[in-house]
């Protein structure tokens, strides 16, 4: 099973670049998240999916869009990619709310 | 809000030789579930262990335990015999049992194992 996968592995940037990021996972998961990962800092919750169609803001969603328009694909979107965006970004899915989280390999994104 | 905090940055332990990562966590929930991931270099994150509140026994995998203590808020990580391939960054989560609420981390601790 390929699990979570993140693609692209790693991007440069220029500041007001637009580009978009790719999660997908292939066991029919329902729930879906988007974190950013900053030296010192943890993991931040960005954005996360209940389910097909659904989206909701996690605790630093500013800078970001998502989409899940496929249950097994969760989008996540800078619209004009800013310095402060440089980060490791990780996907993550889970078959309920409950459940273990299941992690991408991560982006590494980094924005001149 | 919750919040989840690691107050040791950095963990170092001699191989073979046992060490505890402390995580301690705020909430005014009384059902919730408490998790440990381990991210080795290779960025993964993996699930070491999960412990569900209203659980009184402390849950175990193999090498790893806990020590939950829930009226001190407190969800410290036994790792017994340690290995050189448990070096790596353990983060602390914490998760409420209703709704759709996700995984708060903490800041992580970064464990270096000497042989």
């Amino acid at each position: 099973n390929a699990g979570v996968t993140q693609t692209p592995k790693f991007r440069v940037l220029k500041t007001g670049q637009s580009m978009t990021l790719l999660c997908a996972q292939d066991m029919n998961h329902e729930y879906m998240y988007w974190y950013r990962q900053d030296p010192g800092m943890g993991l931040r919750l960005i954005h996360y999916s209940v389910g097909e169609g659904t989206t909701a803001k996690g605790e630093v969603p500013d800078g970001y869009n998502v989409s899940r328009l496929k249950k097994q694909n969760f989008l996540l979107g800078l619209e004009s990619a800013a310095p402060s965006q440089t980060s490791v970004y990780f996907c993550a899915s889970n078959r309920g709310i409950n459940q273990p989280q299941h992690f991408g390999d991560g982006t590494r994104l980094s924005i001149l | 809000a919750q919040t989840v905090t690691q107050s040791q940055p950095e963990m170092s332990v001699q191989e073979a030789e046992t060490v505890t990562l402390s995580c301690t966590y705020d909430t005014s929930e009384s059902d919730y579930y408490l998790f440990w991931y381990k991210q080795p270099p290779s960025r993964q994150m993996i699930l070491v262990i999960r412990q569900e509140a209203y659980k009184q026994q402390n849950a175990t995998e193999n090498r790893f335990s806990v020590n939950f203590q829930k009226a001190a808020k407190s969800f410290s990580l036994k790792i017994s015999d340690s290995q050189l391939g448990d070096a790596a960054m353990y983060f602390c989560a914490y998760r409420s049992a209703g709704g759709n609420t996700p995984l708060v981390f903490g800041k992580g601790t970064r464990l270096s194992v000497i042989a």
